[in-house]
């Protein structure tokens, strides 16, 4: 099993840009998450997917639009980048329920550093 | 409305002494609380958690946190640190209505002394 995938690693991007960060994990798991994290701030959640088919907002989903693509891909798009994004950003997921039970021990990714200059 | 307060941005021990991670939160549910732990330039991993089941949580690697609600304190301790123990602590509250509601701390860095 590898878990949770992250691609890319790395990326730099110009303001204005647009890119995607693809997540996809192998657990069979129903609720899947994407965060940030800043320097001094812990991590923050962007969006989640308490189960296939559905998103909801996190604490901080301005400037980003998500997919769960099926129930192994949940993917996070920047449309227009801006340096205030530069930051790791993770995805997890968890078990979950079907009823959105997303309490459960979260399971990360390596991680992409995105810097926007 | 939740809110998750690690006490100490940085804690430095001897390999061989106890480790204390302070952590406080509020909560107007009853809280699920978790400590997770990055090493650098790595994802998070689970070190424990509490889901109102008994107050002392034992986790990996040696580590434990009890759960004292009348202090509203969930600190993660360890009896003796290793070097390998090194690394960024997370402590985490959530309420079971909403992943809106998954709140991280700011993160306390431990640095092992040789």
């Amino acid at each position: 099993n590898a878990g949770v995938t992250q691609t890319p690693k790395f990326q730099v991007l110009k303001t204005g840009q647009s890119m995607t960060l693809q997540c996809a994990q192998d657990m069979n798991h129903n609720s899947m998450y994407w965060y940030r994290q800043d320097p001094g701030m812990g991590l923050r959640l962007i969006y989640y997917s308490a189960s296939e088919g559905t998103t909801d907002k996190g604490e901080v989903p301005n400037g980003y639009n998500v997919s769960r693509l099926n129930k192994r891909e949940f993917s996070l798009r920047l449309e227009s980048a801006a340096p205030s994004q530069t930051s790791v950003y993770f995805c997890a997921s968890s078990m979950g329920r079907t009823s959105g039970d997303v309490t459960d021990e979260q399971y990360f990714g390596p991680g992409t550093r995105l810097t926007v200059t | 409305a939740q809110s998750v307060t690690q006490l100490d941005s940085h804690v430095s021990v001897s390999e061989g002494t106890p480790v204390l991670l302070r952590c406080n939160y509020s909560s107007s549910y009853s809280p699920s609380l978790f400590w997770y732990v990055q090493h650098p330039n790595k994802g998070l991993q689970l070190l424990l958690k509490y889901t109102s089941a008994a107050t002392l949580v034992k986790g990996i690697n040696g580590f434990e946190a009890e759960f004292k609600k009348s202090e509203t304190s969930f600190h993660l301790t360890k009896p003796s640190a290793h070097m390998s123990d090194a690394a960024e602590y997370f402590c985490v509250v959530s309420d079971q209505s909403s992943a809106s509601k998954i709140i991280f701390g700011s993160g306390t860095r431990l640095s092992i002394r040789p």
